[in-house]
């Protein structure tokens, strides 16, 4: 079955630390992961999109790897800063139909 | 940048009601998505259109509809809403080319209650 799972299901850190947000996946065929941020209220917003080929991809703050031998991805944010509240979702692309299958996100509070 | 917008962020409605939710997008994109986001769960798709007046299933088309008159506009409809649909619904737009990656962009969400 196609599954992305997402870890923790939510985490609280205080504004200026670093944290890593894990995904799993057992997709396939792989076409290409994204992770989103979603703010409260609002709709998703694409952070990084990584094909099979690309390990780390980074936009600002953001780092995202890809291990695409054990189906793994995480998402790394650096001195946290109260703005990055928000629910970060991993999203898997299937090559076969372009299909996107979500994960349930990770719900981040930065605490000042 | 991609502007998708949607009629209304919040509505309360009630059982058995028909409902209208309207999504624009000013990108000319070809594809637009209805989804619905509920809490613990990643989003469901239920209806996506990749071009004028043509629909394709998603995940959980049951209980709703679709319309695509025009390029820009897509329409979800709850014929008769019931109190399981009250959730978030998102409208999405993209490109596609062939074997391309293409990005999804999102409307702000309309956070339905049918009581």
């Amino acid at each position: 079955k196609n599954q992305v799972e997402q870890s923790p299901q939510s985490l609280i850190i205080l504004e200026g630390k670093n944290c890593t947000l894990q995904c799993n996946y057992t997709v396939s065929p792989f076409s290409n992961l994204r992770w989103y941020k979603q703010d409260t209220g609002r709709g998703p917003v694409s952070l990084t999109i990584m094909t099979f080929s690309e390990n780390t991809k980074s936009n600002g703050r953001y780092t995202a790897t890809l291990d695409a031998d054990t189906k793994q991805s995480s998402l790394h944010i650096t001195a946290s800063q109260l703005s990055d509240s928000a629910s970060y979702i991993c999203v898997v692309c299937m090559d076969s139909n372009y299909q996107l299958i979500w994960g349930a996100g990770t719900k981040l509070i930065i605490k000042p | 940048d991609v502007k998708v917008t949607q009629s209304s962020r919040y509505l309360v409605k009630r059982t058995g009601e028909k409902v209208f939710l309207e999504c624009v997008q000013d990108m000319d994109h070809e594809n637009m998505f209805w989804y619905r986001q509920d809490p613990g769960l990643g989003l469901r798709l239920i209806y996506f259109s990749y071009d004028v007046k043509m629909k394709e299933k998603g995940d959980i088309p049951e209980g709703y509809s679709v319309s695509r008159e025009k390029k820009e506009r897509f329409s979800l409809i709850l014929e008769s809403a019931s109190t399981n649909q009250t959730s978030m619904y998102l409208c999405a737009s993209s490109l596609t080319t062939e074997r391309t990656i293409y990005e999804q962009y999102f409307g702000p969400g309309t956070r339905l209650t049918v009581t």
